[in-house]
């Protein structure tokens, strides 16, 4: 059973820094694509980066390229979003989410979140 | 950018009602289209792929269809463990998805 658990969420102050990590389990990490979906309190979803397989592809949304790095270590299983420069409108549900079986695909399984909060 | 639109915002329905949910693409998408329902403080799961292909472990009431800019989520016949927000997702260019549509008890 794929299990994805994220981390790293909590009250960071604006233009701070944080990482949030998610740990996975249940299939063979290293041959999917990952992203990070996140979704403001009350709003909708918003994709916002995404990594290869082998971790040498890495995309983001407009929103947060240039602040936010996106990174796996496919011999933990684990994935990275490293936010720097942060903003209060950064305030959101950080989700891990594996995507299907090709590039491109939707995402088939997501972790529960961690509240990430930007606030003085 | 693909910009997405779900309407209605808001749908209020009851125990066994047909309910549609209508999802327009700003630019032919073909057909690379996802629907994810969400409960209230649980995580998007994903329900239909491919615009039309019911993703594994999904109930058969829930149906999809369209293709190019246009559209729908069906669910035949609404169960109460169906109110729930549901998104579509297009996958053509990046990935996009809609503001979202309450599925709400009437």
């Amino acid at each position: 059973e794929v299990q994805l658990v994220e981390s790293g969420g909590g009250l960071v102050q604006p233009g701070g820094s944080r990482t949030l990590s998610c740990a996975a389990s249940g299939f063979t990490f290293n041959t999917y694509a990952m992203s990070w979906v996140r979704q403001a309190p009350g709003k909708g979803l918003e994709w916002v980066s995404s990594v290869s397989g082998r971790g040498d592809s890495t995309y983001y949304a407009e929103s947060v390229k240039g602040r936010f790095t996106v990174s796996r270590d496919n011999s933990e299983n684990t994935l990275d979003l490293q936010m720097n420069r942060l903003r209060v409108e950064d305030t959101a549900v950080y989700f891990c989410a594996k995507m299907g079986p090709n590039w491109g695909s939707p995402f088939d399984s997501w972790g529960p979140g961690t509240l990430l909060t930007v606030s003085s | 950018d693909v910009q997405m639109t779900q309407s209605p915002s808001t749908l209020s329905a009851s125990v066994g009602d047909r309910v549609t949910i209508t999802c327009r693409a700003s630019q032919s998408i073909s057909r690379w289209l996802a629907w994810y329902q969400q409960r209230p403080g649980k995580a998007p799961k994903l329900l239909i792929y491919l615009a039309s292909t019911l993703q594994s472990g999904v109930p058969s009431r829930f149906s999809g269809s369209g293709s190019g800019t246009e559209f729908t989520l069906t669910i035949a016949s609404l169960q109460p463990d169906d109110f729930a927000t549901y998104y579509c997702q297009q996958y053509n260019d990046y990935w996009t998805f809609g503001q979202g549509t309450k599925v709400e008890i009437k």
